[in-house]
């Protein structure tokens, strides 16, 4: 069965520090990767996606997300963050035979200033 | 434009009653999703509607759990005699069409507490 795993559960950071947050799935097939944000209060939302084409994404708010097929993985980057990134991030895959997402557990990120 | 809309927000009620909770889905959206959000657990799949084809039980995690779509727009997802392990919230999402690559819109969800 396919599986996301994101291996930070809480990160915590100063302003400006720089960000990577591991996300790997496992699939052998065509993959559609997806990196969703919870801030505080407020719904899920798309942050950046992954269909195809170029390897690395780029996202709102100055996110990244470089698909690397052989290590299954889809990382999500920021060279420096802000405090208004404080949220929980879910990184999320459907495949080529569903559409369901399947996510990983999170990653909860706090910036202090 | 409005985006999917779920309620009650907060439910809470006894153990072993049924409850139900409601998702107005984006206009214009034909695929519409159930998730649970639970402490430690993440976010599990329950229920994919599609248009007019059989929906995609496969996430329910017992018979307890079922869900319906009507008129291709809102859907109801029905808990019956509710357990305390149910305590979650409960995400609907909704996306354009039958291609895995249209990104799912959440809503805010419902909280559902079991005493």
């Amino acid at each position: 069965a396919q599986s996301v795993s994101q291996h930070n559960h809480h990160v915590i950071l100063s302003e400006a520090a720089s960000l990577e947050l591991g996300c790997n799935y496992s699939y052998g097939g065509t993959v559609n990767l997806f990196w969703y944000v919870q801030y505080p209060g407020q719904h899920l939302q798309l942050l950046l996606k992954y269909f195809s084409g170029d390897p690395l994404v780029k996202g709102i708010k100055g996110f990244e997300a470089e698909f690397i097929k052989s290590k299954f993985s889809f990382n999500l980057r920021k060279p420096s963050v802000q405090w208004s990134d404080t949220a929980e991030y879910f990184c999320a895959v459907n495949t080529d035979n569903t559409d369901k997402l399947i996510f990983g557990t999170g990653t909860r990120l706090q910036v202090f200033p | 434009g409005a985006g999917v809309s779920q309620s009650p927000s907060n439910k809470v009620t006894e153990k072993g009653k049924d409850v139900e909770l409601r998702c107005d889905p984006i206009s214009g959206h034909t695929a519409l999703y159930w998730y649970r959000q639970s402490l430690g657990q993440g976010l599990e799949f329950l229920i994919y509607f599609q248009g007019n084809s059989a929906p995609d039980k496969s996430g329910l995690p017992s018979d307890r759990f079922s869900a319906e779509r009507t008129g291709g727009s809102v859907s109801t997802l029905t808990i019956q005699r509710t357990q305390q392990e149910d305590s979650a919230v409960y995400l609907c999402a909704s996306s354009e069409g039958r291609n895995g690559n249209q990104p799912q819109h959440f809503g805010d969800g419902t909280r559902l507490s079991i005493l």
